[in-house]
């Protein structure tokens, strides 16, 4: 199956700052999509982007998809952006490990 | 606001009972994902269907777990007996297939423990 890497596992953030997590897939794929999970566990949906940039408030993800990577930034953080953000690839989803933000006051 | 449901929230069972799980997917979409959240293991697929008929289900026990779709409105993940490894965050999914190319929308999970 498709591997997923996600970098850095953790990130400790102060309010009001911006950062990168990066997600490396291992083949070539028509489906990507960033997650949230928030700490109760909801998995929300931030974006579908196979390839491209796309851009909703604070949060914007572009992916290469033809060096297989992909970028979830944020700016601007803020405390309710904490938890674990997940990429996930293929049809079946194959999902990383994941990105444990913790965004402090 | 279409959103996927999920029953039960929470589930204790004994080890050896059966545990059922239900999802009904977002109104129109055609396919349905059965997941497993773990700390060892992540979120790994178990089951998938696409127009409730199922098309991978090699995530799975065979030899405990099942997966169905008796209508479009609901699908059921059942475990028979479940044992103590069992206890995951179990999450169902449902998305509206176009050509490998779709969104999935997940539901808030069934939180289990088999004692």
């Amino acid at each position: 199956g498709i591997q997923v890497e996600q970098s850095p596992p953790d990130l400790i953030l102060q309010e009001g700052a911006n950062s990168t997590l990066r997600c490396n897939f291992s083949d070539s794929v028509n489906n990507l999509q960033w997650f949230h999970q928030n700490p109760w566990g909801q998995l929300i949906n931030l974006f579908y982007i196979p390839s491209g940039t796309k851009q909703n408030g604070r949060l914007s993800a572009t992916t290469v998809a033809t060096e297989r990577y992909s970028l979830l930034y944020i700016s601007s953080s803020q405390t309710t952006d904490s938890g674990v953000y997940f990429c996930a690839v293929g049809y079946k989803l194959s999902f990383g490990a994941g990105t444990t933000v913790t965004v402090r006051a | 606001d279409a959103r996927v449901t999920q029953t039960p929230r929470h589930k204790v069972t004994e080890m050896g009972q059966e545990v059922t799980m239900r999802c009904q997917p977002i109104l129109g979409h055609n396919t349905v994902f059965w997941y497993r959240q773990t700390m060892m293991q992540g979120l790994e697929l178990l089951a998938y269907f696409r127009n409730r008929a199922p098309l991978d289900d090699s995530g799975m026990p065979k030899d405990r777990f099942s997966a169905e779709m008796p209508d479009a409105t609901l699908a059921t993940l059942k475990i028979q007996p479940s044992e103590p490894r069992d206890s995951a965050v179990y999450f169902c999914a449902s998305g509206l297939a176009t050509g490998g190319r779709e969104t999935q929308y997940f539901g808030p999970g069934t939180r289990l423990l088999v004692l």
